[in-house]
């Protein structure tokens, strides 16, 4: 069984400082791993995705992940944050379920404030 | 520019009423998937289809019911809608999933 587990429901940065919101997974084989970006009232934005490869991922507005597989962790950072930054945030894993499928599974979620 | 189209945005509705929200694609995707969310609150699973006459329960049981009739819709029924059925309904579509295109959602409200 695939778990997400993202740690701090709720962030609170000041603007222009580091972001830095965590996600752990649990998995028995190498997983698919995104981070997904949600404004109000709106759906859920693809960030960023680590498939195979480099272990440093860099998605859009600045924002990237890095995969470790020792800590089984897939950590979401952005050197300095911007009120527009301010959002839900969904770390998801993806994994193969037969017939051709994957099935994505969502971490809880975190929300990010910014203080201007 | 959304290439997942969801319809209505914002659905307010009486009790007892039926209701189909839309959900159509055009990227030519197998897979697609329909979520519901609470306010604030993760996202739960509630169907999902690998194709045409492929429909399957997710992990959260919903009063709600759905069909794939054609590649692209895959629309979500409720036969009579109740108060507790009101939140935010995402649909999404994948090829190999390897990550999901999202819908704007639906936010239904019963009253």
């Amino acid at each position: 069984a695939q778990s997400v587990t993202q740690l701090g429901s709720h962030v609170s940065v000041s603007e222009g400082a580091l972001v830095l919101l965590r996600c752990n997974y649990s998995s028995s084989v190498p997983p698919y791993l995104f981070w997904y970006v949600q404004y109000p009232n709106q759906g859920l934005q693809l960030l960023l995705k680590y498939t195979t490869g480099a272990t440093l991922v860099k998605g859009i507005n600045g924002f990237e992940a890095e995969f470790k597989k020792s800590e089984t962790s897939f950590h979401l950072t952005k050197p300095s944050a911007h009120m527009s930054d301010a959002a839900e945030y969904f770390c998801a894993v993806s994994l193969y379920s037969g017939a051709g499928s994957y099935q994505l599974t969502f971490g809880k979620g975190t929300k990010l404030s910014v203080i201007p | 520019e959304a290439d997942i189209y969801q319809t209505p945005r914002y659905l307010v509705i009486g009790t007892g009423k039926k209701i189909t929200l839309e959900c159509s694609q055009t990227m030519g995707h197998d897979k697609m998937y329909w979520y519901q969310q609470d306010p604030g609150m993760e996202l739960h699973l509630i169907h999902y289809s690998y194709g045409v006459n492929s429909t399957e329960k997710g992990d959260l049981s919903s009063e709600s019911t759905v069909s794939r009739i054609r590649t692209e819709h895959f629309p979500l029924t409720l036969e009579s809608a109740r108060p507790s059925h009101t939140s935010q309904y995402l649909c999404a579509s994948t090829d190999r999933g390897h990550g999901y295109t999202f819908g704007s959602g639906t936010r239904l409200t019963v009253v």
